[in-house]
């Protein structure tokens, strides 16, 4: 049974810019959620994918965005990148039915914005 | 979202056990209580959860009292590797998880 997986692990990029950031969910989970972590901070929930469909977001502007593939997998866009952007950004696959809701992280990317 | 409460650190020594107590005081009748670990640079471990009955795993037992207002992860022989923020989260089906301050745990050598 394959874990959560992240990529890139690390990305600097700068004001203004784009990015895109990848997770690969564990084997049979259906769905995905975005977390935001701030240094010295809690993660912060920014959104939850199922079946390729938004399924509910935290306080996040619109320029965060997502997709969920076919295979479980997701993406996060964060556009017009902000300075208050840096953070490591996770992401957590569960199952849609599992009654507990038990989530599973991957390590994390840490995105830096100069 | 339940509210949470637990102290802010704790500190304990290797090969005790160690007692992290959770004030979840709002939760609803169909919450499960999680309980996750941060250790330094890395994502959230899972570490237990529990529904009204008291729940072992290999590492750690989770106490729930008998209102649900309050918890309690056991760590029965805290080794270096447990030093991590220790997070309580009541959660139900596919919910966001709401993170608090933790509780930092440092274990002595």
């Amino acid at each position: 049974e394959t874990g959560v997986t992240q990529s890139p692990t690390h990305l600097i990029k700068t004001r203004g810019q784009q990015v895109t950031l990848r997770c690969s969910s564990q084997s049979g989970h259906n769905t995905v959620s975005w977390y935001q972590q701030a240094l010295g901070q809690g993660p912060q929930f920014i959104f939850q994918y199922y079946r390729e469909e938004e399924n509910g977001r935290g306080n996040f502007p619109p320029r965060f965005s997502g997709l969920q593939f076919p295979n479980y997998s997701s993406e996060l866009n964060v556009n017009a990148l902000e300075l208050d952007d840096s953070a490591l950004y996770l992401c957590a696959s569960s199952l849609e039915s599992a009654i507990s809701g038990t989530q599973y992280f991957g390590p994390g990317t840490r995105l830096l914005v100069l | 979202d339940a509210k949470t409460t637990q102290p802010n650190s704790m500190e304990s020594n290797e090969e005790e056990p160690v007692h992290l107590p959770c004030n979840h005081s709002t939760i609803s009748g169909t919450d499960y209580i999680h309980w996750y670990r941060q250790l330094p640079s890395q994502g959230p471990e899972y570490v237990i959860h529990g529904l009204t009955s008291n729940v072992n795993n290999r590492m750690a037992s989770l106490a729930i009292a008998e209102d649900r207002k309050s918890s309690t992860l056991i760590l029965h022989r805290a080794t270096l590797r447990d030093a991590a923020v220790y997070y309580c989260i009541p959660l139900q089906g596919a919910q966001k998880l709401v993170f608090g301050q933790g509780t930092r745990l440092t274990i002595n050598p």
